[in-house]
Protein backbone atom coordinates (compact mmCIF):
# COMPACT_ATOMS: atom_id res chain seq x y z
CA UNK A 1 0.00 0.00 0.00
CA UNK A 2 0.71 3.54 -0.35
CA UNK A 3 3.27 5.17 2.71
CA UNK A 4 3.42 8.42 3.70
CA UNK A 5 3.14 11.21 1.31
CA UNK A 6 4.25 14.65 2.12
CA UNK A 7 3.93 17.70 -0.10
CA UNK A 8 5.60 20.00 -1.90
CA UNK A 9 9.07 18.06 -1.69
CA UNK A 10 10.88 21.26 -1.20
CA UNK A 11 9.54 24.57 -0.94
CA UNK A 12 11.81 28.16 -0.48
CA UNK A 13 10.13 30.91 0.90
CA UNK A 14 11.18 34.54 1.96
CA UNK A 15 11.50 35.62 5.93
CA UNK A 16 8.53 36.60 7.30
CA UNK A 17 6.52 34.63 4.99
CA UNK A 18 3.78 31.83 5.70
CA UNK A 19 4.29 28.74 4.96
CA UNK A 20 1.70 25.24 5.16
CA UNK A 21 3.09 21.81 4.88
CA UNK A 22 0.90 18.75 4.41
CA UNK A 23 0.86 15.03 5.47
CA UNK A 24 -1.03 12.15 4.38
CA UNK A 25 -0.70 9.27 6.54
CA UNK A 26 -0.63 5.85 5.89
CA UNK A 27 -4.58 4.96 5.50
CA UNK A 28 -5.90 3.33 8.58
CA UNK A 29 -2.78 5.17 11.04
CA UNK A 30 -4.82 7.12 13.25
CA UNK A 31 -1.42 8.48 14.82
CA UNK A 32 0.19 11.58 13.55
CA UNK A 33 3.47 12.88 14.31
CA UNK A 34 5.39 15.91 12.99
CA UNK A 35 9.50 15.89 13.29
CA UNK A 36 12.50 18.63 12.15
CA UNK A 37 15.77 17.48 11.16
CA UNK A 38 18.47 20.13 10.94
CA UNK A 39 21.67 19.30 8.52
CA UNK A 40 23.75 16.66 10.17
CA UNK A 41 21.30 15.67 13.40
CA UNK A 42 18.58 13.46 14.29
CA UNK A 43 14.90 14.40 13.73
CA UNK A 44 13.32 16.01 16.58
CA UNK A 45 10.14 16.14 17.99
CA UNK A 46 7.29 18.40 17.01
CA UNK A 47 3.84 17.59 17.71
CA UNK A 48 1.44 14.47 17.92
CA UNK A 49 -1.88 13.76 17.15
CA UNK A 50 -4.23 10.80 17.80
CA UNK A 51 -7.62 11.20 15.67
CA UNK A 52 -8.16 14.82 15.21
CA UNK A 53 -6.79 16.30 18.06
CA UNK A 54 -3.11 17.44 19.66
CA UNK A 55 -2.15 15.08 22.24
CA UNK A 56 1.10 16.59 22.59
CA UNK A 57 2.63 19.57 21.13
CA UNK A 58 5.86 20.14 23.35
CA UNK A 59 7.95 20.07 20.76
CA UNK A 60 6.90 23.31 19.14
CA UNK A 61 9.22 25.41 19.47
CA UNK A 62 7.16 28.93 19.75
CA UNK A 63 4.04 29.97 18.73
CA UNK A 64 4.89 30.81 15.26
CA UNK A 65 3.95 26.79 14.90
CA UNK A 66 0.80 25.21 14.53
CA UNK A 67 -0.24 21.95 12.84
CA UNK A 68 -4.06 20.73 12.49
CA UNK A 69 -5.51 17.59 11.39
CA UNK A 70 -9.01 18.30 10.95
CA UNK A 71 -11.04 14.98 9.92
CA UNK A 72 -8.01 12.64 11.60
CA UNK A 73 -6.12 11.92 8.34
CA UNK A 74 -4.55 14.45 6.58
CA UNK A 75 -2.51 16.98 8.51
CA UNK A 76 -0.98 20.54 7.98
CA UNK A 77 1.77 22.22 9.62
CA UNK A 78 1.55 25.93 9.36
CA UNK A 79 4.74 28.25 10.15
CA UNK A 80 4.09 31.94 10.19
CA UNK A 81 6.40 34.78 9.68
CA UNK A 82 9.48 31.95 8.92
CA UNK A 83 12.96 32.77 10.02
CA UNK A 84 16.25 31.60 8.60
CA UNK A 85 16.25 29.14 11.53
CA UNK A 86 13.44 27.74 10.39
CA UNK A 87 15.25 26.33 7.13
CA UNK A 88 15.12 22.37 7.80
CA UNK A 89 13.56 18.50 6.68
CA UNK A 90 9.91 18.45 8.23
CA UNK A 91 9.45 14.95 8.19
CA UNK A 92 5.94 13.28 8.97
CA UNK A 93 5.05 9.61 10.30
CA UNK A 94 2.51 8.04 11.02
CA UNK A 95 1.61 4.76 12.83
CA UNK A 96 -1.91 2.36 13.48
CA UNK A 97 -2.39 3.78 17.37
CA UNK A 98 -0.29 5.59 19.99
CA UNK A 99 0.05 5.87 23.53
CA UNK A 100 0.16 3.71 26.33
CA UNK A 101 -2.11 1.22 24.41
CA UNK A 102 -0.05 1.61 21.85
CA UNK A 103 3.85 1.77 20.68
CA UNK A 104 3.24 0.68 16.96
CA UNK A 105 6.34 1.55 14.75
CA UNK A 106 5.73 5.30 13.25
CA UNK A 107 6.47 5.14 9.61
CA UNK A 108 8.16 8.52 8.32
CA UNK A 109 7.25 10.06 4.52
CA UNK A 110 10.27 11.71 2.22
CA UNK A 111 9.93 14.76 4.26
CA UNK A 112 9.59 18.42 2.92
CA UNK A 113 12.66 20.47 2.76
CA UNK A 114 11.67 23.94 3.84
CA UNK A 115 14.55 26.87 2.80
CA UNK A 116 13.72 30.27 3.98
CA UNK A 117 16.20 32.79 2.59
CA UNK B 1 15.03 12.68 30.48
CA UNK B 2 15.67 10.34 27.80
CA UNK B 3 18.80 10.57 25.51
CA UNK B 4 20.24 8.45 22.57
CA UNK B 5 24.09 8.41 21.64
CA UNK B 6 25.69 7.59 18.74
CA UNK B 7 29.48 8.25 19.32
CA UNK B 8 30.39 7.78 15.89
CA UNK B 9 29.92 9.93 13.27
CA UNK B 10 30.75 8.52 10.23
CA UNK B 11 32.29 5.12 9.80
CA UNK B 12 33.89 4.34 6.25
CA UNK B 13 34.42 0.67 5.12
CA UNK B 14 35.35 -1.33 1.74
CA UNK B 15 32.69 -3.50 0.55
CA UNK B 16 32.36 -6.75 2.42
CA UNK B 17 33.48 -5.75 5.55
CA UNK B 18 31.87 -6.69 8.45
CA UNK B 19 30.30 -3.04 10.45
CA UNK B 20 29.21 -2.43 13.59
CA UNK B 21 26.90 0.68 14.99
CA UNK B 22 27.16 1.65 18.47
CA UNK B 23 23.59 2.72 20.37
CA UNK B 24 23.86 3.81 23.98
CA UNK B 25 20.73 5.08 25.56
CA UNK B 26 19.55 6.54 28.77
CA UNK B 27 15.73 6.26 30.13
CA UNK B 28 14.61 6.43 33.74
CA UNK B 29 11.75 4.09 32.43
CA UNK B 30 11.44 0.46 32.80
CA UNK B 31 9.60 -0.24 29.73
CA UNK B 32 10.60 1.59 26.52
CA UNK B 33 11.35 0.69 22.78
CA UNK B 34 14.38 0.94 20.63
CA UNK B 35 14.83 1.63 17.52
CA UNK B 36 16.84 1.79 14.43
CA UNK B 37 16.01 3.50 11.57
CA UNK B 38 17.96 3.66 7.99
CA UNK B 39 18.11 7.29 5.96
CA UNK B 40 19.87 6.47 2.64
CA UNK B 41 20.66 9.90 0.44
CA UNK B 42 16.79 10.10 -0.80
CA UNK B 43 16.08 11.39 2.77
CA UNK B 44 13.33 9.08 3.91
CA UNK B 45 13.46 7.38 7.15
CA UNK B 46 13.65 3.93 6.66
CA UNK B 47 12.50 1.28 9.46
CA UNK B 48 14.74 -1.62 10.09
CA UNK B 49 13.98 -3.04 13.58
CA UNK B 50 12.09 -2.04 16.87
CA UNK B 51 12.80 -3.93 19.74
CA UNK B 52 10.87 -3.73 23.68
CA UNK B 53 12.73 -3.03 27.01
CA UNK B 54 11.69 -7.29 27.84
CA UNK B 55 13.32 -9.06 25.26
CA UNK B 56 17.21 -9.10 25.44
CA UNK B 57 17.25 -11.46 22.44
CA UNK B 58 19.84 -10.83 20.10
CA UNK B 59 17.97 -10.71 16.04
CA UNK B 60 19.55 -11.45 12.82
CA UNK B 61 17.46 -10.77 9.46
CA UNK B 62 19.59 -11.30 6.67
CA UNK B 63 22.75 -9.12 6.70
CA UNK B 64 21.76 -7.62 9.69
CA UNK B 65 21.73 -8.31 13.70
CA UNK B 66 21.21 -6.09 16.74
CA UNK B 67 22.40 -6.90 20.19
CA UNK B 68 20.70 -5.36 22.94
CA UNK B 69 22.06 -5.67 26.54
CA UNK B 70 20.22 -3.51 28.99
CA UNK B 71 23.08 -3.99 31.23
CA UNK B 72 25.00 -1.58 29.30
CA UNK B 73 22.02 0.50 27.78
CA UNK B 74 23.07 -0.59 24.46
CA UNK B 75 21.51 -1.10 20.93
CA UNK B 76 24.36 -1.64 18.71
CA UNK B 77 23.66 -2.72 14.86
CA UNK B 78 25.76 -4.67 12.68
CA UNK B 79 26.28 -5.33 9.17
CA UNK B 80 27.96 -8.33 7.80
CA UNK B 81 29.10 -8.53 4.35
CA UNK B 82 28.78 -4.75 3.75
CA UNK B 83 27.93 -3.62 0.14
CA UNK B 84 27.48 -0.17 -1.22
CA UNK B 85 23.71 -0.13 -0.49
CA UNK B 86 24.16 0.08 3.05
CA UNK B 87 25.47 3.17 2.64
CA UNK B 88 23.01 5.86 4.38
CA UNK B 89 22.86 7.53 7.84
CA UNK B 90 21.35 5.21 10.83
CA UNK B 91 19.60 6.54 13.75
CA UNK B 92 18.93 4.76 16.77
CA UNK B 93 16.01 5.81 18.43
CA UNK B 94 14.07 5.73 21.43
CA UNK B 95 10.23 5.65 22.81
CA UNK B 96 9.34 5.85 26.17
CA UNK B 97 5.58 4.37 26.82
CA UNK B 98 5.11 7.20 29.07
CA UNK B 99 6.03 10.14 26.88
CA UNK B 100 3.23 9.94 24.20
CA UNK B 101 5.24 8.02 22.07
CA UNK B 102 7.49 10.61 20.39
CA UNK B 103 10.63 9.30 19.53
CA UNK B 104 13.96 10.22 21.03
CA UNK B 105 16.82 9.78 17.88
CA UNK B 106 20.04 9.97 18.41
CA UNK B 107 22.49 12.18 16.17
CA UNK B 108 23.01 9.24 13.53
CA UNK B 109 26.16 7.69 12.08
CA UNK B 110 27.01 8.02 8.55
CA UNK B 111 27.94 4.65 6.68
CA UNK B 112 30.19 5.30 3.92
CA UNK B 113 30.75 1.70 2.03
CA UNK B 114 32.87 1.83 -0.84
CA UNK B 115 34.01 -0.58 -3.84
Amino acid sequence: GAGVSQTPSNKVTEKGKYVELRCDPISGHTALYWYRQSLGQGPEFLIYFQGTGAADDSGLPNDRFFAVRPEGSVSTLKIQRTERGDSAVYLCASSLTSGLAGTDTQYFGPGTRLTVL
Amino acid sequence: AQKVTQAQTEISVVEKEDVTLDCVYETRDTTYYLFWYKQPPSGELVFLIRRNSFDEQNEISGRYSWNFQKSTSSFNFTITASQVVDSAVYFCALLNTGTASKLTFGTGTRLQVTL
